[in-house]
């Protein structure tokens, strides 16, 4: 069985500052996705990495998968408290049909 | 806009009871998953199914059972509801043969179980 661990799982800032999550196995995965949760909604995919080394970039936030396709994090820069949600990192395998390993999350709190 | 709907936000059921919780895609998708997510461990598969009358066991299937009778909906069964089944419900969809499949959510099913 895949696993992968997510730190820290919970995060409460001031906005204007950077945090950084971190996801890490000790599994290879063919891809890593990023989701994000909000209350009430079901998770929504901000960005699939797939390439060791690979670093994205979606406007404040910034994705990195590590060269050994072992690891990810995400970077927030000058958080905003529309930030605040749960934050998800999911491994495929590349094994069937597209299941993904889930994190445990990282509640982010942003406060104003 | 594509949509994963799931049958009900909020459901409180008895020891003991039989649950179906119902999950509809719009979207042809093959691939369809049931997960449960509890605080401190994200998102744990239950059951998935890449095509009609197929399923397949994820990671913790005890105490579930599931069925797809049609491409676009797939059922959750709890045969026996327990109160360790007291949980959020999380009903999602994806392409099979996409490359990286993202996989898009419903809004969940808060279970109580009392």
């Amino acid at each position: 069985t895949q696993l992968l661990e997510q730190s820290p799982q919970f995060l409460s800032i001031q906005e204007g500052e950077n945090l950084t999550v971190y996801c890490n196995s000790s599994s290879v995965f063919s891809s890593l996705q990023w989701y994000r949760q909000e209350p009430g909604e079901g998770p929504v995919l901000l960005v699939t990495v797939v390439t060791g080394g690979e670093v994205k970039k979606l406007k404040r936030l910034t994705f990195q998968f590590g060269d050994a396709r072992k690891d990810s994090s995400l970077h927030i820069t000058a958080a905003q408290p529309g930030d605040t949600g749960l934050y998800l990192c999911a491994g495929e395998g590349g094994t069937s049909y597209g299941k993904l390993t889930f994190g445990q999350g990282t509640i982010l709190t942003v406060h104003p | 806009d594509v949509k994963v709907t799931q049958s009900s936000r909020y459901l409180v059921k008895r020891t003991g009871e039989k649950v179906f919780l119902e999950c509809v895609q719009d979207m042809d998708h093959e691939n369809m998953f049931w997960y449960r997510q509890d605080p401190g461990l994200g998102l744990r598969l239950i059951y998935f199914s890449y095509d009609v009358k197929m399923k397949e066991k994820g990671d913790i299937p005890e105490g579930y059972s599931v069925s797809r009778e049609k491409k676009e909906r797939f059922s959750l069964i709890l045969e026996s509801a327990s109160t360790n089944q007291t949980s959020m419900y999380l009903c999602a969809s994806s392409l099979w043969l996409a490359a990286y499949n993202e996989q898009f959510f419903g809004p969940g099913t808060r279970l109580t179980v009392l």
